[in-house]
């Protein structure tokens, strides 16, 4: 079956450090991946969207990276600030109907 | 624009009662989705709407849950009877095609099933 893996343990680091963040994936051959923020109380919000012919995307302080062959996708914040502490949510979809398949999630704690 | 709205925001029941959640997509979104999120887990999608058609509903346990969008703009999402396993978020999103491929999501309705 469908799985994807993100790191369910809190990342905790220290400012002005990178974050890296990972999302694993198997029996699935998605079209394009996506990484979503979500804070408590409110829904996830878009952030990055990087397709399968795609190896880098950049947007500001972020990065994000897509692996077919590994089936992984890692997602980078530099120069990391406390406002960026959130959860951080990878989705994968498929060309037909935009449906998403999320990760579980993982926080990012980022102290001063 | 304003954004995707949901209502209500909290609602707590007991089980086997009935509950009913709105959203209100962003203007011109023709797709529609609805998400449960059980808590310390991501979005799983229940249904997709295109306009006021049903694209996948696979996920969708229709034996208790129903969702509808008349006239291809709201909708509603409704739960009868609740089990305690239902307590969760309900999150609503859209999307268009003319803006890409990411989906906008609603603050949520948090259900707490008692």
């Amino acid at each position: 079956s469908q799985k994807i893996e993100q790191n369910s343990e809190a990342l905790n680091i220290q400012e002005g450090k990178t974050a890296t963040l990972t999302c694993n994936y198997t029996n699935y051959s998605p079209a394009y991946l996506q990484w979503y923020r979500q804070d408590p109380g409110r829904g996830p919000v878009f952030l990055l969207l990087i397709r399968e012919n795609e190896k880098e995307k950049r947007k500001e302080r972020l990065k994000v990276t897509f692996d077919t062959t590994l089936k992984q996708s890692l997602f980078h914040i530099t120069a990391s600030q406390p406002a960026d502490s959130a959860t951080y949510l990878c989705a994968l979809g498929r060309n037909a109907g935009n449906m998403l398949t999320f990760g579980g999630g993982t926080r990012l704690m980022v102290k001063p | 624009e304003a954004g995707v709205a949901q209502s209500p925001r909290y609602k707590i029941i007991e089980k086997r009662q009935s509950v009913a959640f709105w959203c209100n997509p962003i203007s011109g979104h023709a797709t529609l989705y609805w998400y449960q999120q059980i808590l310390g887990q991501g979005p799983k999608l229940l249904i997709q709407f295109q306009n006021n058609g049903v694209v996948d509903d696979s996920q969708l346990p229709k034996d208790r849950f129903s969702a509808e969008r008349l006239k291809g703009v709201d909708s509603t999402l409704k739960i009868q009877p609740a089990k305690l396993e239902d307590s969760a978020v309900y999150l609503c999103a859209s999307s268009s095609p003319r803006q890409g491929l990411e989906q906008y999501f609603g603050p949520g309705t948090r259900l707490t099933v008692t």
